[in-house]
């Protein structure tokens, strides 16, 4: 099992630029979320989806946009990059009901200039 | 209002000394779950410990253990004979409700550092 991965592992893009982080896991879970972390914070999450089909928002939700088609995949989408994106970007999951599980992928350092 | 709380920014240790790292956290479901992370200067989050707030025990893993105080909606994790690789940022978080659905909610983490 690869477990939770996240490409790319570093990124920069300018101001208004789009792109699309990828999140993938091969263990079948249900449950897939994003996070973002500042500098010196903790995590604080974007959107998440308990399964195929079926997203919905977090905290933070402004500026992204995913959806998940697979229950493999679960892309995070910048519609329009801004400063205040540049952060660390994790995604987790897990198996859903009563398990306590939430496995991290190695995140994505974003920089927005 | 803050849901959880960690009071402590950062925190030292002599090694093989045991540290306690605080955490409150605040909600009024009945069901929940408290996780403490650990998260070296690498960047990967890594699970330590997990609470369910049924659960009658507190919960220990290896040289972790969660002290538990449910009336005083308290969490502190607990490591025993401190190592230099336990030098790290600690995450409190919490998931509210009884199924599992990815919603967790993070503290703002304490440092520490363990001195030889």
């Amino acid at each position: 099992n690869a477990g939770v991965t996240q490409t790319p592992k570093f990124q920069v893009l300018k101001t208004g630029q789009s792109m699309t982080l990828q999140c993938a896991q091969d263990m079948n879970h249900e449950y897939m979320s994003w996070y973002r972390q500042d500098p010196g914070m903790g995590l604080r999450l974007i959107h998440y989806s308990v399964g195929a089909g079926i997203t919905d928002q977090g905290e933070v939700p402004n500026g992204y946009n995913v959806s998940r088609s697979t229950t493999e995949d679960f892309p995070l989408r910048l519609l329009s990059a801004a400063p205040s994106q540049t952060s660390v970007y994790f995604c987790a999951s897990g198996r859903g009901g009563s398990s306590h599980e939430q496995y991290f992928g190695p995140g994505t350092r974003l920089t927005v200039t | 209002a803050q849901k959880i709380t960690q009071t402590q920014p950062g925190m030292f240790v002599q090694e093989k000394e045991a540290v306690t790292l605080d955490c409150t956290y605040d909600t009024s479901d009945p069901s929940y779950g408290l996780f403490w992370y650990k998260q070296p200067s690498s960047g990967e989050m890594i699970f330590l410990i997990y609470q369910g707030s049924y659960d009658q025990q507190n919960a220990t893993e290896g040289r972790y253990s969660l002290n538990f105080q449910k009336a005083r909606k308290s969490a502190n994790l607990v490591i025993s004979a401190s190592q230099l690789g336990d030098s790290a940022m600690y995450f409190c978080a919490m998931r509210e409700g009884q199924v599992n659905a990815g919603k967790s909610t993070f503290g703002d983490g304490t440092t520490l550092t363990v001195k030889p």
